[in-house]
C-alpha cells in the first residue's frame, strides 16, 4: 500500500536557526514526489516536484532532495513568514497523489 | 490562466441535514478533478475522483457522494450530514495529459462545521 510519513509532526526554530524536514514513502511507479505549503484555512500551495533519486530543488530558503525512500526539506536561516505546514506528497502511476500528514513549522522571531 | 473556484468557504450545518459542495475550474478543459478532505490537524484524504463528465470513483466508503455534471465543475453533496463529515474540504485539478508538473491544483477550500 502506498504511504507517506512525515515527521516530526510539528517544529518550533529561531529566526536563523536553520533545519530540516523529513518525508519518507513508499509508493507503487513513483511519477514524482511535491512539496507543499499549506497556510491556515488555505489549499495547498505547490512548492516542488521531485522525479528521481539524488535530484534536488531550491526556492529562496528551501531546498528539497530526495532519494529512493525518502525526501527533505531543508529550510535555512528561516523567518516568521516560513511558519506554515509543509506537506509532502506521491503521486502513484495512476496519477493519484497521496499527502502525509504534514509538519507544522512555527519561526519564532 | 486556469483558476478553481470553491464555494462556500465556510458553512455550519445542523447533524441531518443535506450538503452541496461545488467545485469550477476555468480555463482548461478536460481536467481530472479530486475531492480531498482534511481534518484537524491531519493529511489530505482522497475522497473522489473524476476523469470525465458522469464518471466518479471512491477512495472511501462514507455518508457522501460527487457528481460531475459538466467538464468543469465538480460537486460534493450528502443527503444527511453526520458530526464526523465536519472537516476542510479542497477541490483539486490536474491536466489530464499525463503531465506530473505541478501535480494538483488545490481550490482554496470549504471549512464545514456539522454540529
Amino acid at each position: 500500500e502506498d504511504q507517506v510519513t512525515q515527521s516530526p509532526e510539528a517544529l518550533r526554530l529561531q529566526e536563523g536557526e536553520s533545519s530540516s524536514l523529513n518525508c519518507s514513502y513508499t509508493v507503487s511507479g513513483l511519477r514524482g514526489l511535491f512539496w507543499y505549503r499549506q497556510d491556515p484555512g488555505k489549499g495547498p500551495e505547490f512548492l516542488f516536484t521531485l522525479y528521481s533519486a539524488g535530484e534536488e530543488k531550491e526556492k529562496e530558503r528551501l531546498k528539497a532532495t530526495l532519494t529512493k525512500k525518502e525526501s527533505f526539506l531543508h529550510i535555512t536561516a528561516p523567518k516568521p513568514e516560513d511558519s506554515a505546514t509543509y506537506l509532502c506528497a506521491v503521486m502513484d502511476s495512476s496519477y493519484k497523489l497521496i499527502f502525509g500528514s504534514g509538519t507544522r513549522l512555527l519561526v519564532r522571531p | 490562466s486556469q483558476t478553481i473556484h470553491q464555494w462556500p468557504a465556510t458553512l455550519v450545518q445542523p447533524v441531518g441535514s443535506p450538503l452541496s459542495l461545488e467545485c469550477t475550474v476555468e480555463g482548461t478543459s478536460n481536467p481530472n478533478l479530486y475531492w480531498y478532505r482534511q481534518a484537524a490537524g491531519r493529511g489530505l484524504q482522497l475522497l473522489f475522483y473524476s476523469v470525465g463528465i458522469g464518471q466518479i470513483s471512491s477512495e472511501v466508503p462514507q455518508n457522501l457522494s460527487a457528481s460531475r455534471p459538466q467538464d468543469r465543475q465538480f460537486i460534493l453533496s450528502s443527503k444527511k450530514l453526520l458530526l464526523s463529515d465536519s472537516g476542510f474540504y479542497l477541490c483539486a485539478w490536474r491536466r489530464l495529459s499525463g503531465e506530473v508538473g505541478y501535480g494538483y491544483t488545490f481550490g482554496s477550500g470549504t471549512r464545514l462545521t456539522v454540529v
